[in-house]
């Protein structure tokens, strides 16, 4: 089976940077992925990384160390609209059209 | 379009009612997905279909029915449920990851299902 750990809350103020980060045991590990939920909304894809490095877009990077079944999620320049849930979710090989989500990181942006 | 579509939005049955979920989607998507999510959880997955055929059921008690009408269509169908099932119901679609290297599911908005 798949376990994946992240942070349960996180607070930042706006204009900060903030990482979150996920940490997964896994069999046949293919990928990671990071998803946003606004309250009532759905996930939204974010970002996956199948290769270790960063991958950037715009005020969100994603970074990936597969030798230490470690990813986090990086922003940036933090904007109140960015409150909001935050979920990593692995793929494996088990079977490559399953996602496993984390538990979800809350993060609150302060004024 | 990158848009997967749900209706309805909000739904109340019994627990004797019989209903219908609907997730559409036209980015000619051959994965489907049904998850469940509790308020402050992740998204349980349900069910998986691949190419209109079922690949991944859940564990899911068969008061829960899925099927696949066409690539596009996806429907939930919902008999005798119990007062636990309430929750947000996602569907979601993807290609099929074997023949792309990324891997993105697409969330329609969801039907926020209350079993009286």
């Amino acid at each position: 089976g798949q376990s994946l750990e992240q942070p349960s809350e996180v607070t930042a103020v706006e204009g900060a940077i903030v990482q979150i980060n996920c940490t997964y045991q896994t069999s046949g590990f293919y990928g990671l992925s990071w998803y946003q939920q606004h309250d009532g909304g759905a996930p939204t894809f974010l970002s996956y990384n199948a290769l270790d490095g960063l991958e950037e877009t715009g005020r969100f990077s994603s970074f990936l160390s597969r030798s230490d079944s470690y990813g986090y999620l990086l922003l940036q320049e933090l904007q109140m609209k960015d409150s909001a849930s935050y979920f990593c979710a692995v793929r494996d090989w088990s079977s490559a059209r399953q996602l496993t989500f984390g538990s979800g990181t809350q993060l609150t942006v302060l004024p | 379009d990158t848009e997967v579509t749900q209706t309805p939005k909000h739904l109340v049955m019994g627990m004797t009612n019989k209903k219908s979920l609907k997730c559409e989607q036209h980015m000619g998507h051959r994965a489907m997905y049904w998850y469940k999510q509790k308020a402050k959880k992740p998204p349980e997955l349900m069910f998986v279909y691949s190419y209109e055929k079922l690949s991944i059921n859940e564990s899911v008690p068969s008061r829960f029915s899925p099927e696949c009408p066409n690539s596009s269509l996806l429907n939930l169908h919902l008999h005798a449920l119990q007062p636990e099932d309430s929750a947000l119901y996602l569907c979601a679609s993807s290609q099929d990851p074997g023949t792309s290297g990324a891997y993105e599911q697409y969330f329609g908005p969801g039907t926020r299902l209350t079993v009286t």
